[in-house]
Formats: C-alpha cells, structure tokens, sequence
C-alpha cells in the first residue's frame, strides 16, 4: 500500500463549480500536510498548508482529519486557471527527514 | 523567502556523455535535498534523498552508480547523469527542506534530452 494515495482523476469540473479532493495516508507518525500544484511541464509548487482546524484561503479550503489520517482540498467557484494537478503531501522532517508526494490528482476546469 | 534555484533549465547532450545538474537553495539551509524524476504525464518519481554532508539514500531501482549526488554543503546540491542513453531523457526536479520547516520547496526543473 502507497504512504500517500490520491484519486489520479482526471477530474472534469465546469467554471464555477465546486471540486473537492481527498487523500488518505497510512503512518500517524506524520506531523504535517500540505497541497502542492503542478502546472504542465512546470515544478510543483506549495499551495497551501492543511491543519486540523482547517485552513481557507480564498476560494480553497483545505482539511485534516488525523484520526481517520485523511486530508481534503476544496475548490469553490472554479476557474479555469485552477487547471492542474494537485499533489497532496506528507512530511516528517523533524522526524526521519521524509517528504512524501501522492501521485496527483489532475483536474481540468471546462468552459 | 524559501527559494530554490535548479540550473540548467534545458540541457541536450549525446549518448555516452556526463550531465551535472544543480540546485542551490537561496535564502535556507537546505538539510535535506530530494531530486525526482517526472516522465511525459506521469506522476513525479523519487530518485533518492541527501542530507547535507552524508551520502544520498537511493530508492528502489534507481542506480547509484548512474546518478550521482552530492551535497556537500547546506545549499548545494548536485545530480549527474553519467554515460546519459535516451531512455535518460527526462524532466529532473530538485526540492530542498530545512529541518524545522516542514515544507519542500522545488527548483525550476532541467528538461533533459539525450540524443
């Protein structure tokens, strides 16, 4: 079984509607979690960090659930520049200097 | 601020020869270096791990002998593609991590061709 696993999609979403993404993980010894995008032929980049409490920015939500080792990402009123494919992460740098990456979830928004 | 330059962006080079890669975190230590590998719409693959001042761990498959990495320092760290065939064509992406930031950070990327 992967450490990370994601639905590789692809995920076919019209402008303005709503996407959500899940990711589970398998070792509770992970201490955080994040999203990272990747464009086409780009690096990936960080999108955004995911705590417990929930954390929003703009028009993404993103959520951990660590007793079901479980993490989402919400994409409200989407755009077509959301296009990409959305890595969901897991690191413990403090602990065993590991950052693993799911395989990506692509996602297109349709006109 | 957490920014990692990779150089070169585009490399083509024949069959047989020595390509060096290398990724310079700019503003952190980077305590940890982690270099993939991405083929054409495949998912990113890692090739191996350094921490600064130790050898690399390679993962499963990826031949040590073949890709060679050092880093020597707390912001360097360099990857070459010996005796490069065309199967070794591929997109090569650092990251850098500093212990007590959870977060990686990835360098821009070298598109390999050998021809």
């Amino acid at each position: 079984r992967k450490e990370v696993e994601q639905d590789p999609g692809p995920f076919n979403v019209p402008e303005g509607a709503t996407v959500a993404f899940n990711c589970t993980y398998s070792n509770s010894a992970s201490q955080s979690f994040f999203w990272y995008r990747q464009d086409c032929r780009k690096e990936p980049k960080l999108l955004m960090s995911v705590y417990s409490s929930g954390n929003e920015d703009g028009r993404f939500t993103a959520q951990l659930n660590r007793a079901s080792q479980y993490i989402s990402l919400l994409i409200r009123d989407s755009k077509l520049s959301d296009s990409a494919t959305y890595l969901c992460v897991v690191s413990r740098m403090n602990r065993d200097d590991k950052i693993i990456f799911g395989k990506g979830t692509r996602l297109h928004i349709l006109p | 601020g957490a920014v990692v330059s990779q150089h070169p962006s585009r490399v083509i080079c024949k069959s047989g020869t020595s390509v060096k890669i290398e990724c310079r975190s700019l503003d952190f230590q980077a305590t940890t270096m982690f270099w993939y590998r991405q083929f054409p719409k495949q998912s990113l693959m890692l090739m191996a791990t350094s921490n600064e001042g130790s050898k690399a761990t390679y993962e499963q498959g990826v031949e040590k002998d073949k890709f060679l990495i050092n880093h020597a320092s707390l912001t360097l760290s360099t990857l070459t593609v010996t005796s490069a065939h065309p199967e070794d064509s591929s997109f090569y992406i650092c990251s850098a991590a500093e212990r007590g930031r959870q977060a990686a950070f990835f360098g821009q990327g070298t598109r390999l061709t050998v021809v």
